[in-house]
């Protein structure tokens, strides 16, 4: 079974310049993740897709960041503008449903470096 | 909310010693807890969940954890540690009622051959 897969592994821009990450969940997983890993910190959930729709971006500051899933199967998270701060792992995951008791499979991470 | 400490951010042991990192988690309702790992250059995977019933777990690789409700307590154990266990662990909770994965800080365990 294929996991979850990102690209680009790396990218280094500079302040004020956008950017955008994308994942393929694990086929087959309604349910889609972005989170966000600070160096020193545990990943933080950005937003939470059931199939095509919404179901969390509480914590997804929308006056830079956005995401979509348009087909309900691969997604893909933009920021725009850049700002030093938001240099971290972003980090995707699917599980199968979203229910409480779903395991999240994560990909191997975008590590982005705001200059 | 529901928030998860660990405290322990770096530990050091030789192999063949035994391992225990803490995890404490606050959240009064009932609660789903996650132990994951992520090995040098590689992506985040469970290493072993509790959801109800028995209170010790029993996960990958002869991680175990157990869950002590009257401490909010889900630490991680092994009995004698491998120069492969040299990784990060996060432990993690959610709850019906707050839906969302919190995850700890995160504690990096380096083993020494």
């Amino acid at each position: 079974e294929a996991g979850v897969a990102q690209s680009p592994r790396y990218k280094i821009i500079e302040k004020r310049q956008s950017v955008a990450f994308w994942c393929n969940p694990i086929s087959g997983h309604a349910t889609l993740y972005w989170y966000q890993q600070i160096l020193g910190q545990g990943p933080k959930l950005l937003i939470q897709f059931q199939n095509n729709g919404v179901v969390d971006d509480s914590q997804l500051p929308k006056d830079r960041f956005s995401a979509e899933r348009l087909k309900g199967v691969d997604s893909t998270l933009k920021i725009q503008p850049a700002k030093l701060e938001d240099s971290a792992v972003y980090l995707c995951a699917s599980s199968y449903q979203g229910g409480f008791t779903d395991t999240q499979y994560f990909g191997p991470g975008t590590r982005l470096t705001v200059l | 909310a529901q928030s998860v400490s660990q405290h322990n951010h770096h530990v050091i042991l030789s192999e063949a010693a035994s391992l225990e990192l803490g995890c404490n988690y606050s959240y009064g309702g009932t609660v789903n807890l996650f132990w994951y790992v992520q090995y040098p250059g590689q992506h985040l995977q469970l290493l072993l969940k509790y959801f109800s019933g028995d209170p010790l777990v029993k996960g990958i690789k002869g991680f175990e954890a157990e869950f002590i409700k009257s401490k909010f307590s889900f630490n991680l154990r092994k009995p004698s540690v491998q120069w492969s266990d040299t990784a990060e662990y996060f432990c993690a909770v959610n709850s019906p009622g707050y839906q969302k994965v919190t995850f700890g800080t995160g504690t990096k365990l380096q083993v020494i051959p």
